[in-house]
């Protein structure tokens, strides 16, 4: 299947801080990226939709100033977690849409993850 | 974009034997994904079937779809101790609309 690749898998911040969080799609272009966060024994909870070229559409009750998702190229989105703080410790993770030649068969992909801990 | 529910929620088997864990969902769908979650990892994609198809097998993975219920069903077959896993199924009804989880199958196969 195809490749897509979290980066960092872990990172510790201070409170205050940003931090950013990239996803690439290693081997497919990607128009359409997706950005989730995940709590411990917790289901995946959608943060936002990623387009190329486009602003990213939020879901509700992300704030999108804290969030900044930037998809420049057709390869790259990126998460920014902006003044960090303890809760938002979580689980990050993208996933990047392969696109068929019939859109039944779009397929999704998704990167490793990203643990973040803010301290 | 719609959720699955998957069913049961948690279980457990021996290995070797079979699991089978079922989703139901509500409105029309262009596809239906299987993926497979292991603890603090990210999603494996697992098996992707469309809303035409009535079953696709992968290696020991066999996926049902009954579109007039609205239900799919994933068995896994001669289970390992490394299926250990949450598992989810994603129905999707357009073609670049996100993916959206329930709570998944904690499956725990024990040795």
């Amino acid at each position: 299947g195809a490749v897509v690749s979290q980066h960092p898998s872990w990172v510790i911040c201070k409170s205050g801080t940003s931090v950013k969080i990239e996803c690439r799609s290693l081997d497919f272009q990607a128009t359409t990226m997706f950005w989730y966060r995940q709590f411990p024994k917790q289901s995946l909870m959608l943060m936002a939709t990623s387009n190329e070229g486009s602003k990213a559409t939020y879901e509700q009750g992300v704030e999108k100033d804290k969030f900044l998702i930037n998809h420049a190229s057709l390869t790259l989105s990126t998460l920014t977690v902006t003044s960090a703080h303890p809760e938002d410790s979580s689980f990050y993770i993208c996933s990047a849409v392969v696109t068929a030649k019939d859109l039944s068969g779009n397929t999704i992909y998704f990167g490793e993850g990203s643990w973040l801990t803010v301290v | 974009s719609q959720q699955g529910e998957e069913d049961p929620q948690a279980l457990s088997i021996q290995e070797g034997e079979n699991a089978t864990m079922n989703c139901s969902y509500k409105t029309s769908i262009n596809n239906l994904q299987w993926y497979r979650q292991n603890s603090g990892r990210g999603l494996v994609h697992l098996i992707l079937i469309r809303s035409n198809e009535r079953e696709k097998h992968s290696g020991r993975l066999r996926v049902t779809l009954d579109t007039s219920k609205k239900s799919s069903s994933l068995l896994i077959t001669a289970s390992r101790a490394a299926d250990t896993a949450s598992y989810f199924c994603a129905p999707r009804s357009s073609g670049n609309t996100p993916l959206v989880f329930g709570k998944g199958t904690r499956l725990s196969v024990i040795a």
